[in-house]
């Protein structure tokens, strides 16, 4: 499993765009980017995921370069609510394991 | 009631008592976890279960008892703790057992306290 480190903490304001980079440097061929969302006292919560290119959804938009050694999670014009803890996880589609490796996250505190 | 439950959500235990922890997953997944997560460390993989079956136990103490008797239905019995496994208990399924390629849902968590 490919190990990720992204910024520890973020800081925005309501209406931003907030970008989040995860770094993966060994990441290998079979291997998939996912991102989850943690808020307090809760489980985490699956947000996006992609191998390559550009992802899209309601809830955000991940970017992987073409070396896919990182990757970008965005998350367009932030509110209050999305301050949560934000886990940049890589994994291998074709293993059976069922492992997901959280590191610590990145903290993003939306401000008023 | 959908999705991932557990009860209950928190919990306060002394150091000899035996508790378990309820886990019931509502989507029709084959494969559960159970996840530690302490206070300012990431979540910890515990155990993981695919059709009933153990997979994986990642060298957790045997203090933490899982079971698994079908599906949809995931327990972590406890005994003996210590304080420092005070921490947030998660539990999660998947449609199937996948490494990176399959959404992991995860319930509310149980808030354990050991005095």
């Amino acid at each position: 499993l490919a190990k990720t480190t992204q910024p520890i903490s973020m800081d925005s304001y309501e209406g931003q765009e907030v970008n989040i980079t995860c770094s993966h440097n060994n990441i290998a061929t079979n291997d998939y980017i996912t991102w989850y969302q943690q808020f307090p006292s809760q489980g985490p919560r699956f947000i996006i995921q992609g191998y390559k290119t550009k992802v899209t959804n309601e809830v955000a938009s991940l970017f992987i370069p073409a070396d896919r050694k990182s990757s970008t999670l965005s998350l367009p014009r932030v509110s209050l609510s999305d301050t949560a803890v934000y886990y940049c996880l890589v994994g291998d589609a074709e293993s059976n394991t069922g492992k997901l490796i959280f590191g610590q996250g990145t903290t993003l505190q939306v401000k008023p | 009631e959908t999705g991932v439950t557990q009860t209950p959500r928190h919990l306060v235990m002394g150091m000899t008592n035996k508790k378990s922890l309820k886990c019931e997953q509502h989507l029709g997944h084959n494969a559960m976890y159970w996840y530690k997560q302490s206070a300012k460390k990431p979540l910890e993989l515990m155990f993981v279960y695919n059709f009933k079956e153990q997979t994986e136990n990642n060298s957790v103490p045997s203090r933490f008892s899982p079971e698994c008797p079908n599906s949809s239905h995931l327990f972590l019995h406890l005994h003996t703790l210590q304080p420092e496994d005070s921490a947030l208990y998660l539990c999660a399924s998947s449609q199937r057992l996948a490494g990176g390629y399959n959404e992991q849902f995860f319930g509310p968590g149980t808030r354990l306290t050991v005095l």
